[in-house]
């Protein structure tokens, strides 16, 4: 069984649609993230939950906007897509918020803009 | 969170031994050093997480110096499917970790 699973693994769409990325986690964490990785390769952190709740927004505009409806679920809605939108965006999860436990991440949902 | 210095690629025959270094010389004493990898078109994978000991795992094993500012990934054995890119991260938390350049490894056979 995947323990971090993204939907969909490809994303191809026009300019100014609006569009939505599933990630799932079975591990039982508690915080899941959503991490962007641009065409440079920078793997930056957007957005962090921990039960359900939003506790890391980086500076990332509100076109934006992460769902969580229970703690294995967090979903990302992106509204008026742009150009450079198109990137590599990466879910991840872990255990309880500031302890060394390590992340673990999906495979990716690489989103293109025509 | 303490920055990292890394080289940016290095190389090694498959089945020796990979060392790659990480500066961290600004560190906190409660900053925690982590290992990612990513392959080619995958997610990052943890490797391994250590605080003052040396640490081993099933993958790696990680040295920290004493005064805590620099270490040392070993992959003891390295094969074609270790070529990838190596984050070392320093943070005081596992929800907030910056990855930087990392270090290409190309293993060769």
């Amino acid at each position: 069984d995947t323990a971090v699973s993204q939907t969909p693994k490809y994303l191809v769409t026009q300019m100014g649609n609006d569009k939505s990325i599933k990630c799932e986690q079975n591990l039982g964490h508690d915080t899941m993230y959503w991490y962007k990785q641009d065409s440079k390769k920078f793997l930056k952190i957007m957005f962090s939950y921990n039960n359900k709740e939003l506790i890391i927004n980086e500076t990332v505009p509100n076109r934006f906007s992460p769902k969580s409806p229970d703690k294995a679920h967090l979903n990302l809605h992106i509204n008026s897509l742009e150009l450079g939108d198109s990137a590599v965006y990466f879910c991840a999860s872990s255990q309880a918020r500031g302890s060394n436990q390590p992340q673990h991440f999906g495979d990716g949902t690489r989103l293109s803009i025509l | 969170d303490a920055k990292t210095t890394q080289p940016p690629s290095m190389d090694c025959a498959e089945g020796r031994a990979a060392n790659l270094p990480c500066n961290h010389s600004t560190i906190s004493g409660n900053e925690y050093v982590y290992w990612y990898r990513q392959i080619h078109s995958q997610g990052p994978q943890y490797i391994i997480h250590g605080l003052k000991n040396n640490e081993t795992n099933e993958m790696a094993s990680l040295i920290i110096t004493e005064d805590r500012k620099s270490s040392t990934l070993i992959l003891p054995h390295a094969t074609l499917r270790d070529t990838a890119v190596y984050y070392c991260i320093v943070s005081a938390s596992n929800s907030k970790l910056t990855f930087g350049k990392g270090i290409t490894l190309s293993v060769r056979p």
